[in-house]
């Protein structure tokens, strides 16, 4: 499978308890983006990577919030002291640069679950 | 402020009955707008990239058009399977990344 690949796919947690998810992007895509999605509502982006650069960050990303990407490859979000109002699904995307200036298409993975008890 | 609103936000519609879906925007400057369809549960699945109005793309039946103001999602004879959430999105001039969703239409074809 060449898609965008995300783990866990669900996860539980108490409030105060950290966690932290994976996204695997396609394999050629420079360009990584983590986005939040609540029921009802279409996903919110919370920050873009470009290579291993973290370009551009959401005022909704706090500082409990922080993404990496090291190496360009494959990304992590954690979330430090968990709150109730962090439950959502959080969702990886990836794209191709284009040369032309067009804005290629991003591809989504299936989204991480979070549950914040 | 960059802006996506859709219309209606649920429809149900007959298995066959062809209907539209609504995507108006207000934003400093269109880079692309995108449409996506997201089935309950999963990530938001591509459809189709409209960069300029009077663009127009089609996929088996659906067919997305642009305008300066608004575009729309038509679905011709409409099956069940193409029941899901149908997701606009926009890309604008001021950022060269992120893209702006508007809040999606719960579409539902009935046998």
């Amino acid at each position: 499978d060449t898609g965008v690949s995300q783990n866990p796919r669900h996860k539980i947690t108490k409030r105060g308890q950290n966690v932290t998810f994976r996204c695997d992007p396609i394999s050629e895509h420079n360009r990584l983006y983590w986005y939040r999605q609540t029921l009802g509502q279409g996903p919110e982006f919370l920050t873009y990577f470009q290579n291993e650069a973290q370009l551009e960050k959401s005022r909704l990303l706090s500082d409990r919030f922080s993404a990496e990407r090291p190496k360009g490859s494959f990304s992590t979000l954690e979330i430090q002291r968990t709150e109730q109002g962090d439950s959502a699904m959080y969702l990886c995307a990836s794209s191709l640069t284009l040369t032309s200036g067009r804005q290629n298409e991003q591809y989504f993975g299936p989204g991480t679950r979070l549950t914040v008890t | 402020e960059d802006q996506v609103t859709q219309s209606p936000e649920a429809l149900r519609l007959q298995e066959g009955e062809s209907s539209s879906l609504n995507c108006s925007y207000t934003v400093s400057g269109l880079r692309g707008l995108f449409w996506y369809r997201q089935d309950p549960g999963k990530g938001p699945e591509f459809l189709f990239t409209l960069y300029s109005a009077g663009e127009e793309k089609e996929k088996e039946r659906l067919k997305a058009t642009l305008t300066k103001k608004e575009s729309f999602l038509h679905i011709t004879a409409p099956k069940p399977e193409d029941s899901a959430t149908y997701l606009c999105a926009v890309q604008t001039y001021s950022s060269a990344s992120k893209i702006i969703f508007g809040s999606g239409t719960r579409l539902s074809i009935r046998p």
